[in-house]
């Protein structure tokens, strides 16, 4: 099984909707992060936690918020998707300045 | 705050000649630097990393870097390219002590011709 997992895998939504994008890990890390990916980009940083009380904004946080329920689950979430947001999103999870592992990425699709 | 850049967006070799993939830093102190893969569909694979120590870093696949400091440089190297090494590339780094966020480069893209 993988250790980061990521829901949905693919998600058409429409404008205004709401929208959550769910990460959940077995790695037993405490960091985990969110990015999203757009074409000659790269990746840019959306939120990240050190633990479930520890929830920061990233470097693009407008538009998004993120919930940790759990060491082992991070959700990402879009309160009114805009057409903008239509992007590649990753999770991740590190142990402490160490190399960050990724999902295998949402593709969203904002009409 | 610390910088990646990838200077070559695309390159194109033959399988089975040398790739060399550009990656530059901006920071002063010695960086935790990064080389991940993204194959097409997938999530990012963690290639190689360097710390500290021996300044040639031998990863997975059949992938290396060198750390040069006089060049702010860690640039990937593979020997051999093979089809399957059609990809996207990306250097990344963490700036040190307090940091938590992984910069990364905008990517290359690399195309194998058989």
């Amino acid at each position: 099984d993988a250790d980061v997992t990521q829901t949905p895998r693919n998600r058409i939504t429409k404008t205004g909707k709401r929208i959550m994008l769910e990460c959940s890990q077995t790695k037993g890390h405490d960091r985990m992060y969110w990015y999203r990916q757009d074409p000659g980009l790269g990746l840019r940083l959306i939120y990240y936690s050190f633990d479930v009380k520890d929830i920061n904004k990233g470097e693009i946080s407008d538009g998004y918020s993120v919930s940790r329920q759990a060491q082992a689950k991070f959700s990402l979430s879009l309160e009114s998707a805009i057409p903008n947001q239509t992007a590649l999103y990753f999770c991740a999870t590190s142990a402490r300045y160490n190399e960050q592992f990724f999902g295998p990425g949402t593709r969203l699709t904002v009409l | 705050a610390q910088s990646v850049t990838q200077p070559d967006i695309h390159i194109t070799v033959s399988e089975g000649a040398s790739l060399e993939l550009r990656c530059n830093y901006s920071y002063g102190a010695t960086p935790y630097l990064f080389w991940y893969v993204q194959s097409p569909g997938q999530g990012l694979q963690l290639l190689l990393k360097y710390f500290s120590g021996d300044t040639l870093v031998q990863g997975i696949k059949g992938f290396e870097a060198e750390f040069k400091r006089s060049q702010s440089s860690f640039n990937l190297r593979k020997p051999s390219v093979h089809w399957s090494d059609a990809a996207e590339y990306f250097c990344a780094t963490y700036s040190g002590a307090g940091s938590y966020q992984l910069t990364f480069g905008k990517g290359t893209k690399l195309s194998v011709i058989p």
